[in-house]
């Protein structure tokens, strides 16, 4: 049972280049979501699917573009990257519950971009 | 809008020394709070949830309304309580589970 996983861990791009971050989890969790990490600012959602073929925006969505085509799958693409897009991206996900105090996000290990 | 904040970015104690992580936030309803935590080289993790009143790793958080405040307190704190802690929310109802994230606390415990 991996969890999350993401693909890839590590990538240098240039600017204007474009590229896709994978995200795959195993548990069957029907919400994903979509963050970067970036000092002094914490995480920041960036866009969140609640389901196969659905997906919606978050905090900080611009510059970004998402696809939930499978359930276990959810992609994070950059059409066209710039310098303020360098950060850690992480994916979650999350089974719903009547409650949301009892949702717990689970994480996968992050993406570590830079774009020069 | 909701809004975290965390206004300790480095918070450094020795060990056995009690430690508190500050953590308001400003809603205008009734969020559900949590503390996530990052050791190093392991992932993001829930530690606790305030709905759930319990103690994870000897860490207590207690919601204060009237402060909007969500300290995340331990009385003696050890080495390997060292991490990065985020305080965050999320609203009720249909929001998703979508979480706002405070800034981010690292604490180091000191021999």
């Amino acid at each position: 049972n991996a969890g999350v996983t993401q693909t890839p861990k590590f990538r240098v791009l240039k600017t204007g280049q474009s590229m896709t971050l994978l995200c795959a989890q195993d548990m069957n969790h029907e919400y994903m979501y979509w963050y970067r990490q970036d000092p002094g600012m914490g995480l920041r959602l960036i866009h969140y699917s609640v389901g196969e073929g659905t997906t919606a925006k978050g905090e900080v969505p611009d510059g970004y573009n998402v696809s939930r085509l499978k359930k276990q799958n959810f992609l994070l693409g950059l059409e066209s990257a710039a310098p303020s897009q360098t950060s850690v991206y992480f994916c979650a996900s999350s089974r719903p519950s009547r409650q949301s105090s009892y949702n717990e996000q689970f994480f996968g290990p992050g993406t570590r971009l830079t774009v020069l | 809008a909701q809004r975290v904040t965390q206004p300790e970015k480095l918070l450094s104690v020795f060990k056995g020394a009690p430690v508190e992580l500050k953590c308001n936030y400003s809603y205008s309803g009734s969020p559900e709070l949590f503390w996530y935590v990052q050791y190093s080289r392991q992932r993001l993790q829930l530690l606790l949830r305030h709905i759930s009143r319990e103690s994870i790793k000897g860490f207590t958080a207690d919601l204060n309304k009237g402060e909007t405040s969500f300290h995340l307190k331990k009385p003696f704190a050890q080495e390997e309580d060292s991490a990065m802690y985020y305080c965050a929310l999320t609203l009720g109802g249909t929001s998703y589970g979508k979480l706002t994230f405070g800034q981010g606390t690292i604490l180091t415990v000191h021999p």
